[in-house]
């Protein structure tokens, strides 16, 4: 069965950078997109596609890929930044799945 | 600028049916190449696709919840609703819509802010 495997938890010094990722087979074919979600909000895409920032997320969000596993990089994180962060990506049928999600928290 | 709000029921008993309407506004349902789509988020979980509708009224759903779900638009009302049948307090959860780009990529955006909705007796 597909899956899309996420970190619970990730802590990073305020201004440093940090790497969050995402494992799965489906990430050997598909791109992952990337959510920002804090305490009782909804979901904001962050990142899409090869390597898209959709307008008004700023420079420091990136993502990347290699073979199973997709990144979201944020270089220089910032206090704001702390949230929970989920992928996306799509099943062995093509359906759309989500990572279980990891909490960044911003020292 | 595209905005989607959701509206329904935030209490449903168990075995009943769980409605709910997306309106869409700022733009078009009926525009090119998106799908509408319904994701829930159980408190404290992650998050889960439940299914997406194109403005024709072709639908696909997660097959773990299909027998249970039905999408529909309305492209008139410029809305497109979700029910799930014989719900039970595992469906407990915060349901989102949100425009969905599953053509020639898998993203979505915008999200609503979303809805609670309990099952209870």
């Amino acid at each position: 069965s597909s899956e899309l495997t996420q970190d619970p938890a990730v802590s990073v010094a305020l201004g440093q950078t940090v790497r969050i990722t995402c494992q799965g087979d489906s990430l050997r074919s598909y791109y992952a997109s990337w959510y920002q979600q804090k305490p009782g909000q909804a979901p904001v895409l962050v990142i899409y596609g090869k390597n898209n920032r959709p307008s008004g997320i700023p420079d420091r969000f990136s993502g990347s890929s290699s073979g199973n596993t997709a990144s979201l990089t944020i270089t220089g994180a910032q206090a704001e930044d702390e949230a929970d962060y989920y992928c996306n990506s799509r099943d062995s049928s093509g359906n759309p799945l989500f990572g279980g999600g990891t909490k960044l928290t911003v020292l | 600028q595209l905005q989607l709000q959701e509206s329904g029921p935030g209490l449903v008993k168990p075995s009943e049916t769980l409605s709910l309407t997306c309106t869409v506004s700022g733009g078009s349902i009926s525009s090119s190449s998106y799908y509408w789509g319904w994701i829930r988020q159980p408190p404290g979980k992650g998050l889960e696709w439940i299914g997406s509708i194109y403005y024709s009224g072709s639908t696909y759903y997660n097959p773990s919840l299909k027998s249970r779900v039905t999408i529909s638009v309305d492209t008139s009302k410029n809305q497109f609703s979700l029910k799930l049948s014989s719900v039970t307090a595992a469906d407990t959860a915060v349901y989102y819509c949100a425009r969905h780009e599953k053509v020639r990529d898998n993203w979505f955006d915008p999200w609503g802010q979303g809805t609670l909705v309990t099952v209870s007796s």
